[in-house]
């Protein structure tokens, strides 16, 4: 079946590494890909989309990076800090679809 | 510009009750999703309004049904509740028509649902 998912459930940074988060997608068809970032007790927040006529993507501290060969999307922080500590889901999307989430990686991020 | 809002941001239910969870768009946004988040998973989609109208439905069964106002707002509701529907439910608004459009969700925080 189609699915969206991640390869790490937890990932543990220090602060001012860069982190990358990867998730895998096993429709070629999806043409549209969301990163979200949900913090404890809140409302998943967008981060950054790309279009899947796009290999990259850059917003203010994070990249995302699409490769369609592999079905493969990632998202980059530079710099972590704290406040990046959160939930991270991928979410796909085909035409007129309703967006697939993934199931989430936890981004720590120690001081 | 006011955010999505829901409420009640916690409940505690009992097996067989019914439900009611309410959601304000944000301001200009015509469309109004509405997704199950259980413990440690992605959210999980519902259904879709646009219009007063549903306009798209995941794999929930006829117990979970909605309605969306004149004013976009929209309601979710569930019938004959079980300890599986204990979860975080979100409602995302988007200015996008229906689900042709692309673009960000705005989710509003959440109604945690406890089913006992």
């Amino acid at each position: 079946g189609e699915s969206v998912g991640l390869h790490l459930p937890t990932l543990s940074v220090q602060e001012g590494d860069n982190s990358i988060i990867n998730c895998a997608y096993s429709n070629s068809a999806s043409d549209y890909f969301i990163w979200y970032k949900q913090e404890s007790g809140k409302g998943p927040q967008f981060i950054i989309d790309i279009r899947s006529n796009m290999d990259k993507r850059q917003g203010q501290r994070v990249t995302v990076l699409l490769n369609k060969t592999v079905k493969h999307l990632s998202l980059q922080i530079a710099a972590t800090q704290p406040g990046d500590s959160a939930v991270y889901f991928c979410a796909e999307k085909r035409g007129s679809y309703i967006p697939t989430f993934g199931r989430g990686t936890s981004l720590i991020v120690h001081p | 510009e006011t955010g999505v809002t829901q409420s009640p941001t916690h409940l505690i239910k009992t097996r067989g009750q019914q439900v009611t969870l309410r959601c304000s768009s944000q301001s200009g946004h015509n469309t109004v999703s509405w997704y199950q988040q259980a413990l440690g998973q992605g959210p999980q989609f519902i259904f879709q309004y646009y219009r007063e109208e549903e306009n798209g439905r995941g794999n929930f069964p006829p117990r979970f049904s909605g309605l969306q106002f004149p004013n976009y707002s929209s309601e979710l509701n569930v019938n004959a509740l079980e300890l599986d529907d204990s979860a975080l439910y979100l409602c995302a608004s988007t200015p996008s028509e229906g689900l042709a459009g692309d673009g960000e969700l705005f989710f509003g925080e959440g109604s945690r649902l406890t089913v006992l």
